[in-house]
């Protein structure tokens, strides 16, 4: 079965720091992976996501995230954070069966430091 | 104005009440979903329909029950069945039921159990 580890479900850096947000995924076939974030009482947003092609996938607001295979993971990057980046962080993995299920991790919460 | 629209926002039952929550899509899409979100646990998947008139289960379907009578729509029951209903429900919908697939998510429903 598909599976999504997020490490770290609370992340706090500075402004203009670099955001680094970790998540490593199980899968027993080729993985399609996304990022997503969700503002409080908010749904959910689509960063990016990761199908085939190139494996350094730019998203919007400035996040990208690197596929890389031999190490299972799937790291959500932000050169410098903002203020408005505070809310939290999904990574999921598509599951094999049928429909578009997706496997969620447990999330992450980024707070930026002024 | 597209989008998926979840109503209400919040939304109070007394326990041994069945309660229900809607969904509605004027973006077109075969695909639709509901998700459960509590604290810590990420989103876990109640059900899904892929085209009209057809829904399967997913992970945490017991005490919950949906239809799909029309594209546009797919309410959510919670059942007096459910031992836990307070939480966040999310619906989300797709273009398609492809694994590569967006999931687009409304606002969600916050759902308290009196």
């Amino acid at each position: 079965a598909q599976s999504v580890t997020q490490l770290g479900s609370h992340v706090s850096v500075s402004e203009g720091a670099l955001v680094l947000l970790r998540c490593n995924y199980s899968s027993s076939v080729p993985p399609y992976l996304f990022w997503y974030v969700q503002y409080p009482n908010q749904g959910l947003q689509l960063l990016l996501k990761y199908t085939t092609g190139a494996t350094l996938v730019k998203g919007i607001n400035g996040f990208e995230a690197e596929f890389k295979k031999s190490e299972t993971s799937f790291h959500l990057t932000k050169p410098s954070a903002h203020m408005s980046d505070a809310a939290e962080y999904f990574c999921a993995v598509s599951d094999i069966q049928g429909a578009q299920k997706l496997v969620f991790g447990q999330g992450t919460r980024l707070t930026i430091n002024p | 104005d597209g989008g998926i629209t979840q109503s209400p926002k919040y939304l109070f039952r007394k326990e041994g009440q069945n309660v229900t929550l809607s969904c509605e899509q004027n973006l077109n899409h075969d695909a639709m979903y509901w998700y459960r979100q509590d604290p810590g646990q990420g989103l876990r998947l109640i059900y899904y329909s892929q085209i009209v008139n057809d829904f399967q289960k997913g992970d945490i379907a017991e005490g919950y029950s949906v239809s799909r009578e029309k594209k546009e729509s797919f309410p959510l029951t919670v059942t007096s069945a459910q031992k836990n209903p307070t939480a966040f429900y999310l619906c989300a919908t797709s273009a398609g039921g492809g694994r590569t697939d967006t999931q687009y998510f409304g606002p969600g429903t916050r759902l308290t159990v009196l």
